[in-house]
């Protein structure tokens, strides 16, 4: 098994380019995430798919937009880059939660773009 | 809202022990996660302790919760230069819907040294 794998590995864009980082996995989980890591701030929600067919805003969804392809894949669009957009991207799966229960997030390698 | 603490950096001899800090302020916290990064590597999960627990032990690692100062920490016994890497503490926010959502800390990068 692969696990969760992202592409592109590395990108660079020029602000008000577009660009749509993809992310797949081949653990049958039902639920997807995208985060952004930036120096000194951690890893920031972005948006999230609980299931196939539902997206939801995370912490920072501003500037970007989200595809639940099918079960296996979550995209993460931005429309417009802009040089606050430079940062790591991670994908990331896992299981659905049950109740209170929260599973265990597998991550992607992520994506380093930078936005000129 | 949810804000997850941890000092940015550690520095410790290879051999000796590490501790990991994290305070949480989510209270309704079910279960609450550390991850380790490698460089240029995605978050691999590296051990969890539910709620209801007060220490959690993992080989070399021990994991000390104090729910009443909401506290977390992370012990590595018998540090390796392998252990070098940055330290991520999360807490569960619980489901919405069906998702696990996470609130993760700024991380802690550890420097082990000769």
């Amino acid at each position: 098994n692969a696990g969760v794998t992202q592409t592109p590995k590395f990108q660079v864009l020029k602000t008000g380019q577009s660009m749509t980082l993809q992310c797949a996995q081949d653990m049958n989980h039902n639920s997807m995430y995208w985060y952004r890591q930036d120096p000194g701030m951690g890893l920031r929600l972005i948006y999230y798919s609980a299931s196939e067919g539902t997206t939801d805003k995370g912490e920072v969804p501003n500037g970007y937009n989200v595809s639940r392809l099918n079960k296996r894949e979550f995209s993460l669009r931005l429309e417009s880059a802009a040089p606050s957009q430079t940062s790591v991207y991670f994908c990331a799966s896992s299981e659905t939660a049950t109740g209170r229960y929260s599973y265990e997030q597998y991550f992607g390698p992520g994506t380093r773009l930078t936005v000129t | 809202g949810e804000d997850v603490e941890q000092s940015l950096f550690l520095s410790v001899r290879e051999g000796d022990s590490s501790v990991i800090n994290c305070t949480y302020t989510d209270s309704s916290s079910t279960y609450l996660y550390w991850y380790k990064q490698e460089p240029g590597a995605g978050l691999q999960l590296l051990t969890y302790i539910f709620s209801n627990m007060d220490m959690k032990q993992d080989q070399r690692l021990t994991v000390l919760l104090n729910k009443k100062d909401k506290h977390l920490s992370l012990r590595i016994a018998d540090t390796q230069t392998g252990d070098s890497a940055i330290y991520f503490c999360a807490e569960s926010i619980g489901p919405t819907g069906t998702a696990s959502k996470l609130t993760f800390g700024t991380g802690t990068r550890l420097q082990v040294t000769l």
